[in-house]
């Protein structure tokens, strides 16, 4: 039981690039969701998942896409990098809506220079 | 308008001593949870403990304790005997039920907790 995973640990983009941060979780849960986290803001809310084919926006969603087409996986695509974009990402998972524990990933650092 | 708000930026704890963290929440919802999770320097997120809005009783776990005033909509965290380990960031945060569907989690800014030896 793997848990949340996500891919890669760390990544460096130069500005205009794109690319997908994958997260995955193996316990079948319905709800995911993608934070960041910066200096002084704790976790905001990017993209979010009540189940495969479902998605919606959080705060801060400019500049970034999600897709579910499954239960397991739930990218993050980032269209354009841009320093702003510099943060780390946490992909985050739970089996309902309810007092159910969101279990984390161990997040991507990314750096776009 | 901001729905988790966590004052304390920074606090320094004794060890061995107790602490309160403070969360105050915002919503117009009648059913919510509240959670703790911890952050230590090595990035995981750890969840603590979970208050429900209808729970009557606050939720404690281990030395882990949720201060749970409704009225005055706050959910401080008090940790009892402090440990080196301890020293951490530590986020509230706040899940609404809608009829619509329950809501994603949303964080405060994070409290930083030292203890010192």
């Amino acid at each position: 039981n793997a848990g949340v995973t996500q891919t890669p640990k760390f990544q460096v983009l130069k500005t205009g690039q794109s690319m997908t941060l994958q997260c995955a979780q193996d316990m079948n849960h319905e709800y995911m969701s993608w934070y960041r986290q910066d200096p002084g803001m704790g976790l905001r809310l990017i993209h979010y998942s009540v189940g495969a084919g479902i998605t919606d926006q959080g705060e801060v969603p400019n500049g970034y896409n999600v897709s579910r087409s499954t239960t397991e996986d739930f990218p993050l695509r980032l269209l354009s990098a841009a320093p702003s974009q510099t943060s780390v990402y946490f992909c985050a998972s739970s089996s309902g809506g309810g007092p159910y524990e969101q279990y984390f990933g161990p997040g991507t650092r990314l750096t776009v220079t | 308008a901001q729905k988790i708000t966590q004052t304390q930026p920074g606090m320094f704890v004794q060890e061995k001593e107790a602490v309160t963290l403070d969360c105050t929440y915002d919503t117009s919802d009648q059913s919510y949870g509240l959670f703790w999770y911890k952050q230590p320097s090595s990035g995981e997120m750890i969840f603590l403990i979970y208050q429900g809005s209808y729970d009557e009783q606050n939720a404690t776990e281990g030395r882990y304790s949720l201060n749970f005033q409704k009225a005055r909509k706050s959910a401080n965290l008090v940790i009892s005997a402090s440990q080196l380990g301890d020293s951490a960031m530590y986020f509230c945060a706040m899940r609404e039920a809608r009829f619509s569907g329950n809501t994603p989690l949303v964080f405060g800014k994070g409290t930083r907790l030292s203890v010192i030896a």
